[in-house]
């Protein structure tokens, strides 16, 4: 079965401690991508990949890092957390970046940050 | 900039009938991809509807069919005969084919009532 797995589903986690969002794909997918979800706002890229070891930031990458060391995985760092990262993070695959490819999305991770 | 705008925060339908989600878009391109997701309360992206801006034909899939205004950059959702499974947040989104980034809408709440 076609899937994203990302983990944690959910986090609470204080300000300052390092923690890291897991992201892997089983489609063999070249592109990659995280977003966070905040009310009234949709959906915003962080970061994205277009390949193993090719990565570069999308419109709120502040605060984050990613690393692409493997194709399957995507991971998310948050290396000092704060509030204001405390969001709903969605981790996505997708076969190219040929625009048009259907988007396979995780299940959502849940991150708070107190 | 690239923009999408979903004015209706919030919508409602008695089960049965049928709703019209609206989406509006800004873009200079003239290559483009829009989508429709729908994200229930599991909060899983769910890729519901998806039409290339070079195909005249509006996109259908059972229920759901798009109305596609290139011109006046529209891209409205019709769910016939809706359904209490139907209700969720709805978002809409658009991609360029070079860069594949998705621009995303800020959703719209569909309530069904039985």
């Amino acid at each position: 079965e076609a899937q994203v797995t990302q983990n944690p589903r959910y986090l609470i986690t204080v300000t300052g401690k390092k923690l890291t969002v897991t992201c892997s794909q089983n489609m063999n997918h070249e592109y990659m991508s995280w977003y966070r979800q905040d009310p009234g706002l949709g959906l915003r890229q962080i970061y994205y990949s277009m390949n193993v070891e090719v990565t570069d930031k999308g419109d709120v990458p502040e605060g984050y890092k990613v690393s692409r060391k493997e194709k399957r995985n995507f991971p998310l760092i948050l290396e000092s957390p704060s509030p204001n990262q405390t969001s709903l993070y969605f981790c996505a695959s997708s076969p190219s970046p040929d625009g048009g490819n259907t988007i396979y999305f995780g299940e959502g991770s849940w991150l708070t940050v107190v | 900039a690239q923009t999408v705008t979903q004015s209706q925060p919030e919508m409602s339908v008695q089960e049965a009938e049928t709703v019209t989600l609206s989406c509006t878009y800004d873009t200079s391109e003239s290559d483009y991809y829009l989508f429709w997701y729908k994200q229930p309360p599991s909060r899983q992206m769910i890729l519901v509807i998806r039409q290339e801006a070079y195909k005249q034909q509006n996109a259908t899939e059972n229920r759901f069919s798009v109305n596609f205004q290139k011109a006046a950059k529209s891209f409205s959702l019709k769910i016939s005969d809706s359904q209490l499974g139907d209700a969720a947040m709805y978002f809409c989104a658009y991609s360029v084919d070079s860069n594949y980034q998705l621009i995303w809408g800020a959703g719209t709440k569909l309530i069904i009532k039985p």
